[in-house]
């Protein structure tokens, strides 16, 4: 089965500092995907970024970039300029490649919970 | 707007009692997904459904159960077989997951507490 861990329960990070939130997981497919969510105090889950396991380039989104080292089995999140409305719980999650991305559910790690100080 | 709509948003359980949970979206998408999240936890997979009339269990399906009867809606039952059913319970849907790689989009969420 795969697993999802993430190391951090907690971070913080001084407003316009950058902040990198750790991931790793562990699987026996070479095809996959995985996701950085955003959980606010709402609850919503908000899609921060994804990246295709066949993919060399590590994908960016504005301010959020990752650094996928497949190898490794690691994928971690990077918040470049961090803004107050970033505090948020941050997940990472798998899904297996092989029907393409996310048809057989996600599997999460426990969060990191970020704490942006002013 | 397209989006998800779970509700209610608060649920009461009473001892021995099923519930049910409703999830709907209008996004056309074929795969819909129930995840239960407790505090201080990752999300974990109770049941999906990639096609209309199918479902499968996930990593938690004991003491649940669903039904796809048709392509927009897809509820869940927390019965009483469900010793700890106390959490969030979160929806989400995608596109069909043959040959995509959509993500996936999530309700707002049901929290069931028991009474």
């Amino acid at each position: 089965a795969q697993t999802v861990t993430q190391s951090q329960p907690e971070m913080s990070v001084q407003e316009a500092e950058t902040v990198t939130l750790s991931c790793t997981y562990d699987t026996s497919e070479s095809d996959y995907y995985l996701f950085w969510y955003k959980q606010p105090p709402s609850r919503q889950m908000i899609l921060v970024i994804r990246q295709e396991a066949y993919k060399q380039q590590n994908a960016t989104e504005n301010r959020f970039s990752v650094n996928f080292q497949k190898a490794a089995k690691s994928f971690s999140l990077k918040i470049s300029d961090s803004q107050l409305g970033d505090a948020a719980m941050y997940f990472c999650a798998y899904t297996p490649g092989r029907t393409g991305g996310g048809a057989d559910g996600l599997t999460f790690g426990k969060g990191t919970h970020l704490i942006i100080q002013p | 707007d397209g989006g998800i709509t779970q509700s209610p948003k608060y649920l009461f359980r009473k001892e021995g009692q099923n519930v049910t949970l409703s999830c709907e979206q209008n996004l056309n998408h074929d795969a819909m997904y129930w995840y239960r999240q407790d505090p201080g936890q990752g999300l974990r997979l109770i049941y999906y459904s990639q096609i209309v009339n199918d479902f499968q269990k996930g990593d938690i399906a004991e003491g649940y159960s669903v039904s796809r009867e048709k392509k927009e809606s897809f509820p869940l039952t927390v019965t009483s077989a469900q010793k700890n059913p106390t959490a969030f319970y979160l929806c989400a849907s995608s596109i069909s997951g043959l040959g995509s790689n959509q993500p996936q989009h999530f309700g707002d969420g049901t929290r069931l507490s028991i009474l």
